[in-house]
Formats: structure tokens, C-alpha cells, sequence
């Protein structure tokens, strides 16, 4: 079956320190793949994604991934974390081969401490 | 900006009620989706809709069906709650595939 994997249930990290988020993927073909954040009581807000092209794709807020074709992962980073940045990140992988279809991780809180 | 709103933010309802959640998108979208958010679960498909009257069942449509009379409205109804349906309920919209915009979210408890 293909999955969308996020090791980590909670990520916690000071504020003004490098933050990672990790997440890999089983998925068939060439996917797309995103991440997504959700504050409290929130819907899904878009922050990246890649496609094709550079492996390292820049987004919202300061945030940036690393594509890894052959570890099969997509980790989110940002140089220097924000309490403000606290918050549910999911990451998820759209696939093109056979039927259309989003495949959501299972989500990492992020918690940066002040 | 894309707008996608959902008629309530919180709901409470009984077991055994039928429920409708209402999403709304104002971008002219043919996409649109539903999903349960559950804690440890992510996100869950349970119905989408390429067009007007067309549906499609997700990955857990058990216990929903979905009306869709006109382009903007994509409705989920739950024919006879349950507490087992108790969940974040998000609504979200595409005109290509693959880049959904998602409403804020519907909160659904059944007791």
C-alpha cells in the first residue's frame, strides 16, 4: 500500500535553533509532494511543494524541504525556529499513476520553546 | 485568494441525527473534497466530486454520502451520527489536482 510516513509525533526545539521535520514516502511513479500547517482549530494552510526541478524548494514563512529520490524523503526545514512556528505540520504525496489521490502523513506537532 | 468556508466551526449533535456539513468555495473550482482528521490517523478521504453531480467514494465513505446540486457547495451528510463519527471534518477544493485549498474546518462531536 502506499504510505506517507512521519516518524516523529513531536519535534521540540528551541527558539533561534535549526528545525527538521522528517518524512518519507512509499509511493508509485514520480509523486508531488507538500507540506502542509495547521495552527490550533485551523484548517491546512499550504507551505511548499515540489514537482520537478531543484531538489531544494524554498516556501512560505521561511521554510524549505529537501527532496531525496533515492531515501524516498521530503524533510522540512527552517534555519531558525519561531515560537510562532509552533504548530501541526503534515506532509503528503500526491500521486499521478493510476487514479489521482492525496496521500497525507500522520502529522508532527512542532513545539519551539522560547 | 481562494476562499473556501464551512458552515460551522463547532457542532454538536446526537447519536442517531442526521448531519449535514456545508463547504462553500468562491474560486470556480470543479474539485472538491471532504476528509476526517483524526489524531494519530492524519487525513482521511472520504468523498470528492469532479463536477457537478459527480461523486466519487474516498478511502473511508462508510456511514456519508455527499450531495453536490451546484459548482461552489459540496455538502457531507451523515445519515445517522455516531459516536465513532466524532472528528475534525475538513472540506477542501482544487482547480488543478493537486493544489487543494482547505476551509477552516468543522468540528463534529457526537454524543
Amino acid at each position: 500500500a502506499q504510505s506517507v510516513a512521519q516518524p516523529e509525533d513531536q519535534v521540540n526545539v528551541a527558539e533561534g535553533n535549526p528545525l527538521t521535520v522528517k518524512c518519507t514516502y512509499s509511493v508509485s511513479g514520480n509523486p508531488y509532494l507538500f507540506w502542509y500547517v495547521q495552527y490550533p482549530n485551523r484548517g491546512l494552510q499550504f507551505l511548499l511543494k515540489y514537482i520537478t526541478g531543484d531538489n531544494l524548494v524554498k516556501g512560505s514563512y521561511g521554510f524549505e524541504a529537501e527532496f531525496n529520490k533515492s531515501q524516498t524523503s521530503f524533510h522540512l526545514k527552517k534555519p531558525s525556529a519561531l515560537v510562532s512556528d509552533s504548530a501541526l505540520y503534515f506532509c503528503a504525496a500526491f500521486t499521478t499513476s493510476g487514479t489521482y489521490k492525496y496521500i497525507f502523513g500522520t502529522g508532527t506537532r512542532l513545539k519551539v520553546l522560547a | 485568494d481562494v476562499k473556501v468556508t464551512q458552515s460551522s466551526r463547532y457542532l454538536v449533535k446526537r447519536t442517531g441525527e442526521k448531519v449535514f456539513l456545508e463547504c462553500v468555495q468562491d474560486m470556480d473550482h470543479e474539485n472538491m473534497f471532504w476528509y476526517r482528521q483524526d489524531p494519530g490517523l492524519g487525513l482521511r478521504l472520504i468523498y470528492f466530486s469532479y463536477d457537478v453531480k459527480m461523486k466519487e467514494k474516498g478511502d473511508i465513505p462508510e456511514g456519508y454520502s455527499v450531495s453536490r446540486e451546484k459548482k461552489e457547495r459540496f455538502s457531507l451528510i451523515l445519515e445517522s451520527a455516531s459516536t465513532n463519527q466524532t472528528s475534525m471534518y475538513l472540506c477542501a477544493s482544487s482547480l488543478r489536482p493537486y493544489e487543494q485549498y482547505f476551509g477552516p474546518g468543522t468540528r463534529l462531536t457526537v454524543t
